[in-house]
């Protein structure tokens, strides 16, 4: 199975500021099946990228994906009060596996 | 709306069964896969399996197999996933996803907390 391995485990960070999240891979993600999940408490994981740059329907263009093979990022430009929460990446090809996440909080 | 709508929380004993549903609404069904996802508590995301609700052709992660059992009832559009011989560890949030034909997941059900405790 393929690893994922996020870093930071935790982003302190204030409104506006930006965020830059890293998703690292064991081996090649093929044909960049890789995803970011935004989940706060007590809700479901909502999708934000696919296909490591595509942002899924009605995610605010405050949130970039970017990268290929074994290195992916996701950016958020000017932090929202709303954007605070846990990030997870995934790899979604013949056996899908998910990165340990990255939580975003208030400095 | 495309929207997953899964059954409620159950307690459960160690050793015995647990059946989860999600019933799909706003698509067709028969034509996207379903994976379920399950997160304990305070943890990360895992994995379990798929199914194919045309065939009902499955996949399981290699942890669950031989414990774990996806199903559907195409005349209600839903999908069902059954863990068998339960553990404290297995204390978690169960989540059915619908995977788009590019694999990726959305959208989510909201989950089903099964909790499991002598």
């Amino acid at each position: 199975d393929i690893v994922l391995t996020q870093s930071p485990g935790t982003l302190s960070l204030s409104p506006g500021e930006s965020a830059t999240l890293s998703c690292r891979a064991s081996q090649s993600v093929s044909s960049n099946f890789l995803a970011w999940f935004q989940q706060k408490p007590g809700q479901a994981p909502r999708l934000l990228i696919f296909g490591a740059s595509s942002r899924a329907t009605g995610i605010p263009d405050r949130f970039s994906g970017s990268g290929s093979g074994t290195d992916f990022t996701l950016t958020i430009s000017r932090l929202e009060p709303e954007d605070f929460a846990v990030y997870y990446c995934q790899q979604y090809g013949y056996s899908p596996t998910f990165g340990q996440g990255t939580k975003v909080e208030i400095k | 709306q495309v929207q997953l709508v899964q059954s409620g929380a159950e307690v459960k004993k160690p050793g015995a069964s647990v059946k989860v549903s999600c019933k799909a609404s706003g698509y067709t069904f028969t034509n996207y896969d379903v994976h379920w996802v399950r997160q304990a508590t305070g943890q990360g995301l895992e994995w379990m399996g798929w199914m194919n609700p045309n065939s009902g052709n499955t996949g399981y992660a290699q942890k669950f197999q031989g414990r774990v059992t996806m199903t559907r009832n195409t005349s209600i559009s839903t999908a069902y996933m059954e863990l068998s011989t339960l553990r404290s560890e297995d204390t978690a949030v169960y989540y059915c996803a619908r995977a788009w034909k590019g694999g990726y997941f959305d959208p989510w059900g909201q989950g089903t907390l099964v909790t499991v405790s002598s």
